[in-house]
């Protein structure tokens, strides 16, 4: 069974810093990883998608690689802002189906 | 943009009850999905749909039942709601069967179950 992990549960950094995500998984089976943010209360926003043949994904001030071999992805956010305080999700999605394996999330808090 | 609906932001029954929650979604999607969300746990599969009238069992179907007459509509069934079924509920839904498309969610339905 896919088994995705996030550490850590939840982190603050200073508003400026470099925010780095890590996300783990267990079958590199997968046919993409897809990040998400979540703010309190709310639904799921899709951030980027990596596909499975691919090695990063950037949009904006994100940036996402993949490693599928050793079963890692990273999300680094460039010069975090407050606006960035949410809850990000990591999920694979199983080879073979639609269906995501969500981690637990990394709760950040950037402070002014 | 892609508009993922669900009925109620709230919504409060008691045990025993029969509760439907309702997801519509505006752009056409094959691929429907039913979560629920609590602390500690994450994100768990309740349910999926790959078209009309399809549907498949997730991680924890049990206790739920879905229906989907309609493409644009999933609905979710709690045929006797239980305390423990208390929860966030999240709606997805995401276009046909090729594996490369975001999940695009709704805002989410909090149920507490009294």
């Amino acid at each position: 069974k896919q088994e995705v992990t996030q550490i850590p549960a939840a982190l603050s950094v200073p508003e400026g810093e470099n925010l780095v995500l890590n996300c783990s998984f267990t079958d590199s089976a997968i046919y993409n990883l897809q990040w998400f943010r979540q703010d309190p209360g709310k639904g799921l926003t899709s951030l980027l998608l990596i596909q499975s043949s691919q090695r990063e994904q950037t949009s904006g001030r994100l940036n996402a690689s993949l490693d599928k071999s050793s079963g890692r992805s990273t999300l680094y956010i460039a010069a975090s802002q407050p606006g960035d305080s949410a809850t990000y999700l990591c999920a694979v999605s199983l080879y073979g189906n639609n269906r995501l394996a969500f981690g637990k999330g990394n709760q950040v808090v950037v402070i002014p | 943009d892609v508009k993922v609906t669900q009925s109620s932001r709230y919504l409060v029954k008691r045990t025993g009850e029969k509760v439907f929650l309702e997801c519509v979604q505006d752009m056409d999607h094959e691929n429907m999905f039913w979560y629920r969300q609590d602390p500690g746990l994450g994100l768990r599969l309740i349910y999926f749909s790959y078209d009309v009238k399809m549907k498949e069992k997730g991680d924890i179907p049990e206790g739920y039942s879905v229906s989907r007459e309609k493409k644009e509509r999933f609905s979710l069934i709690l045929e006797s709601a239980s305390t423990n079924q208390t929860s966030m509920y999240l709606c997805a839904s995401s276009p046909d069967r090729g594996f490369n498309q975001p999940q695009h969610f709704g805002d989410g339905t909090r149920l507490s179950i009294l």
